[in-house]
């Protein structure tokens, strides 16, 4: 029973383009969550989602940031015109329903921009 | 907001001590309380939580304790060994308005010395 997968593991961008992170939930879960991660610091919420549905973003900043979960294939975070500072692990968890239900994370995705 | 907070942000014990990291939420209607144990460079992963109709849960030598009235909770490890040394992130999960949303403490930092 494969567990949360995200790719990939890591990602290099330069200033100004476009980094594209995925999480393919749990079988069986249908509900995704993002989390940034800054070096030394803890998990902070970003977004979410269930099926075709953004359920909450509110952690997610309003410009360059989306996230999607469509109704076949991986969640994917989307981050347009990076900047150093958008440089962290970014941790994908999911969860069968949504209330008082164990949220599992995937490895994350390293970003790294230069 | 919703908000955890953690102490101490960092712990040094020797083997075969306890160690005891606390943590404190605002929000009333939390009802739901993981712990995550993240070594470097890998993923959070759930050792142990506890929902907020119980107050202590034990699994060998980690448990957990929780006082709704206070809104304090905390995790307690006995016999520690040096692959517990890592980082302890404690979360509150509301279910108000219908989903839950995981805030996390800004971790532990368990050094356990041989």
């Amino acid at each position: 029973n494969a567990g949360v997968m995200q790719n990939p593991r890591h990602l290099v961008r330069r200033r100004g383009q476009e980094a594209r992170l995925r999480c393919s939930p749990m079988k069986g879960h249908s509900h995704v969550y993002w989390y940034r991660q800054l070096p030394e610091e803890g998990l902070k919420f970003m977004v979410y989602l269930q099926k075709e549905n953004i359920i909450d973003e509110s952690g997610m900043p309003k410009e360059r940031f989306s996230a999607e979960f469509p109704k076949e294939g991986p969640s994917i975070l989307r981050i347009q015109q990076v900047v150093r500072g958008d440089s962290a692990a970014y941790f994908c968890a999911s969860s069968r329903q949504g209330t008082q239900e164990t949220q599992y994370f995937g490895p994350g995705t390293r970003l790294l921009v230069l | 907001g919703e908000n955890v907070e953690q102490h101490p942000s960092t712990l040094s014990v020797q083997e075969g001590d306890s160690a005891v990291i606390k943590c404190t939420y605002s929000d009333s209607a939390s009802n739901y309380f993981p712990w995550y144990k993240q070594e470097l460079g890998k993923r959070p992963q759930l050792i142990i939580d506890i929902r907020s109709n119980v107050g202590e849960k034990k699994d060998q030598r980690i448990a957990v304790t929780l006082n709704k009235t206070a809104k304090h909770f905390s995790l307690h490890i006995t016999e520690t060994q040096p692959e517990d040394s890592a980082v302890y992130f404690c979360a509150a999960i509301s279910a108000s308005g219908g989903y839950n949303k995981l805030i996390f403490g800004a971790g532990t930092r368990l050094a356990v010395h041989p």
